[in-house]
C-alpha cells in the first residue's frame, strides 16, 4: 500500500519568513494530493491540492509543487502569519478511494 | 448544508464496555472513512466504506466494526474497549466533482 513520509514534524519560523513542508510517497499510481491544516482541538481542514497532471498550483500565500519522477510534493506558504500556526498534513490517494496521510508537521509562526 | 456532523463529542468508557459512533453526511458522498489520530502518528485509516453497504478494512481495524446500511450514515462500533483505543475518532466523506474529503469534528473517546 501507499507510504506517506512528511519532513520536517516540527519547524518554527518569525512571521513574515517562508515555510516549506515535504512529502514523499511511494505508490507511483497515486494522483491526487491534498495537504490539510489542523489548529489545537479541531479538524483536519483541506487548503489546497493538487493532482497529477499539473506541477504546481497557487493559491495567494499557499502553493504546492509535486515532481512525479521523484515522487515528492512540497507546501510553501510565504508571508507567513501567527494565524498560520498549526499541524499541517500531507496526503496521497490513488483514485477514488483511499487516503494516506503523513504524520503532520507543527508550524509555529513567532510574532 | 452541516456538511459531516459526529455524535458523541466525547465518552468516558470502562475497558470491555461496547458503544457506536455515529457519522452523518448530508453532501450525498459516496466514500465515507473513520480514522483514529494518535499524538505523533497522524491520522491512521480504520475502515472505509466505498458505497451504501459496503465496508472495506483500512490500516488498523482490529478491535472495531462499521455498518454503512444508508448512503448518509456510517457507524463505528467498538465491542470491547481497550485503553488502547484511546483516542480521537474522526469520520470523513468524500465526493462531489472535485472528489474532496471532509472531515467531521471529532469524537474523543478515553478507555480507562
Amino acid at each position: 500500500g501507499e507510504n506517506v513520509e512528511q519532513h520536517p514534524s516540527t519547524l518554527s519560523v518569525q512571521e513574515g519568513d517562508s515555510a516549506v513542508i515535504k512529502c514523499t510517497y511511494s505508490d507511483s499510481a497515486s494522483n491526487y494530493f491534498p495537504w490539510y491544516k489542523q489548529e489545537l482541538g479541531k479538524r483536519p481542514q483541506l487548503i489546497i491540492d493538487i493532482r497529477s497532471n499539473v506541477g504546481e498550483k497557487k493559491d495567494q500565500r499557499i502553493a504546492v509543487t509535486l515532481n512525479k519522477t521523484a515522487k515528492h510534493f512540497s507546501l510553501h506558504i510565504t508571508e507567513t502569519q501567527p494565524e498560520d500556526s498549526a499541524v499541517y498534513f500531507c496526503a496521497a490517494s490513488e483514485g477514488y478511494q483511499k487516503v494516506t496521510f503523513g504524520t503532520g508537521t507543527k508550524l509555529q509562526v513567532i510574532p | 448544508n452541516a456538511g459531516v456532523t459526529q455524535t458523541p463529542k466525547f465518552r468516558v468508557l470502562k475497558t470491555g464496555q461496547s458503544m457506536t459512533l455515529l457519522c452523518a453526511q448530508d453532501m450525498n458522498h459516496e466514500y465515507m472513512y473513520w480514522y483514529r489520530q494518535d499524538p505523533g502518528m497522524g491520522l491512521r485509516l480504520i475502515h472505509y466504506s466505498v458505497g451504501e453497504g459496503t465496508t472495506a478494512k483500512g490500516e488498523v481495524p482490529d478491535g472495531y466494526n462499521v455498518s454503512r446500511l444508508k448512503k448518509q450514515n456510517f457507524l463505528l462500533g467498538l465491542e470491547s474497549a481497550a485503553p488502547s483505543q484511546t483516542s480521537v475518532y474522526f469520520c470523513a466523506s468524500r465526493g462531489g466533482v472535485e472528489n474532496e474529503q471532509y472531515f467531521g469534528p471529532g469524537t474523543r473517546l478515553t478507555v480507562t
